[in-house]
């Protein structure tokens, strides 16, 4: 099985334009989440989905938006991209919301800002 | 609030010696914990994970780790270390806030090098 696929792989995108990172997993996993990854911050939680028609505010959500239309899919939208969003995004999944459940990860977007 | 510490952004150990990667862990409740392997240009994978039960955990690629509640640590270990090794591993925390939902909340990563 693939897992989790994201698109793109990496994208450079000038300030103020508006862009969607694309995830999709086939485990039929009920809970997705987005991360960022910066250079000595680790990976911090942007937004996340317990199940389809749900999503709610991770760590830092300012500046992104998500929709959960169905169990598969999970997209995350820049409206108006800055600088400050040039990042890797992780889109991760898991089986139940539960403390003790392992995430899957995808590839990541590298995402440039220019 | 929880929080993870992992000491050392870069650990250099030659091929074939102990690979120890330090993490010590803030929470107040019994904590649930990982320790992800980032590859090159990859996502994380789980190596191993701490729930409950035996404080010595056993993970994949050789790597294990020590559930150690009066130090509040659970550092990565492998007796030797290969040249596929080489990545960054990073250790968290888990919990389900009030609001719901899983909060992993990670160390900022140690890359681990290893010299032939």
């Amino acid at each position: 099985t693939a897992g989790i696929t994201q698109a793109p792989t990496s994208q450079i995108l000038a300030a103020g334009r508006s862009m969607t990172l694309r995830c999709t997993q086939d485990m039929r996993h009920n809970a997705m989440y987005w991360y960022r990854q910066d250079l000595g911050l680790g990976l911090r939680l942007i937004h996340y989905s317990n199940t389809a028609g749900t999503t709610g505010k991770g760590e830092v959500p300012d500046g992104y938006s998500v929709s959960r239309a169905n169990t598969d899919d999970f997209p995350l939208t820049l409206a108006s991209a800055v600088p400050s969003q040039t990042s890797v995004y992780f889109c991760a999944s898991s089986d139940e919301v539960k403390a003790y459940n392992e995430q899957f990860f995808g590839p990541g977007t590298r995402l440039t800002v220019l | 609030a929880q929080s993870v510490t992992q000491l050392g952004s870069h650990v250099s150990v030659s091929e074939g010696a102990l690979v120890l990667l330090r993490c010590n862990y803030s929470s107040s409740v019994p904590p649930y914990l990982f320790w992800y392997v980032q590859y090159p240009n990859q996502g994380l994978q789980l190596l191993l994970k701490y729930t409950t039960g035996a404080t010595l955990v056993k993970g994949i690629n050789g790597f294990e780790a020590e559930f150690k509640k009066s130090e509040t640590s659970f550092h990565l270990t492998k007796p030797s270390a290969h040249m596929s090794d080489a990545a960054e591993y990073f250790c968290a925390v888990s919990d389900i806030p009030h609001t719901g939902f899983q909060k992993l909340v990670f160390g900022t990563g140690t890359r681990l090098l290893v010299s032939p």
